[in-house]
């Protein structure tokens, strides 16, 4: 019952400093998603892909990057981290992109930039 | 600013009594779900209206989606600790695919 599974589930970086946030799902998913969600903020979206080799921004997209090789696997790539990415990072999938369709939550993510 | 506003941002009551969590925006949305969010997890789909007007009911838990499909609420019946958690609203614009709009939640603390 393994669903969408994000790793790691806590990191501490440097400002300037890289890092790859990886998910991958077992359920054969076409839609894959990264969300953050900061406190009293809600949750807002960073990318979405719709299939292996499509990706497009959601609504925070500055200061990250995806790739989508794969159906199960929908990295996440911090580039130059700033305090400002200091969040909880979900990563979801969906069989389709309509709400018809139940969107699964991986864990999530914490990460912390000082 | 939220397109999804939420409210009250807390809310803490005694097990037995009654509460309702209220999700507004001025926009329309095609659906609406709503997740339930416990520490150190991820949020989890308690339900999806689709219907302007729409009344769906989960055990205790009963949900409207709005006639205009601007707008919908929680309503849960003689809350139990096990209902603490974040509730979170979200929606699928009518002119959007696959992006989700969520609100920033409503913390539900039930204490015994």
């Amino acid at each position: 019952n393994a669903g969408v599974t994000q790793t790691p589930k806590f990191r501490i970086l440097k400002i300037g400093q890289s890092m790859t946030l990886q998910c991958t799902q077992d359920m054969n998913h076409n839609y894959m998603y990264w969300y953050r969600q900061d406190p009293g903020m809600g949750l807002k979206l960073i990318y979405y892909s719709v299939g292996a080799g499509i990706t497009d921004k959601g609504e925070v997209p500055n200061g990250y990057n995806v790739s989508r090789s794969t159906t199960e696997d929908f990295p996440l790539r911090l580039e130059l981290a700033a305090p400002s990415q200091t969040s909880v990072y979900f990563c979801a999938s969906s069989y389709t992109g309509t709400l018809s369709d139940t969107i699964y939550f991986g864990e999530g993510s914490w990460l912390t930039v000082v | 600013t939220q397109l999804l506003e939420q409210s009250p941002q807390f809310l803490s009551i005694q097990e037995g009594e009654n509460l309702t969590v209220y999700c507004n925006s001025s926009s329309v949305f095609s659906s609406l779900q709503w997740y339930r969010q416990e520490p150190g997890e991820g949020p989890v789909l308690l339900v999806t209206v689709v219907t302007g007007g729409e009344v769906k009911k989960l055990k205790r838990l009963t949900f409207q989606f709005g006639d205009a499909r601007k707008d919908s609420s929680l309503h849960i019946t003689a809350a139990q600790p096990g209902d603490t958690g974040l509730y979170l609203c979200a929606g699928l614009l009518t002119d959007s695919w696959g992006k989700l709009q969520f609100g920033a939640g409503t913390q539900v603390v039930v204490t015994p």
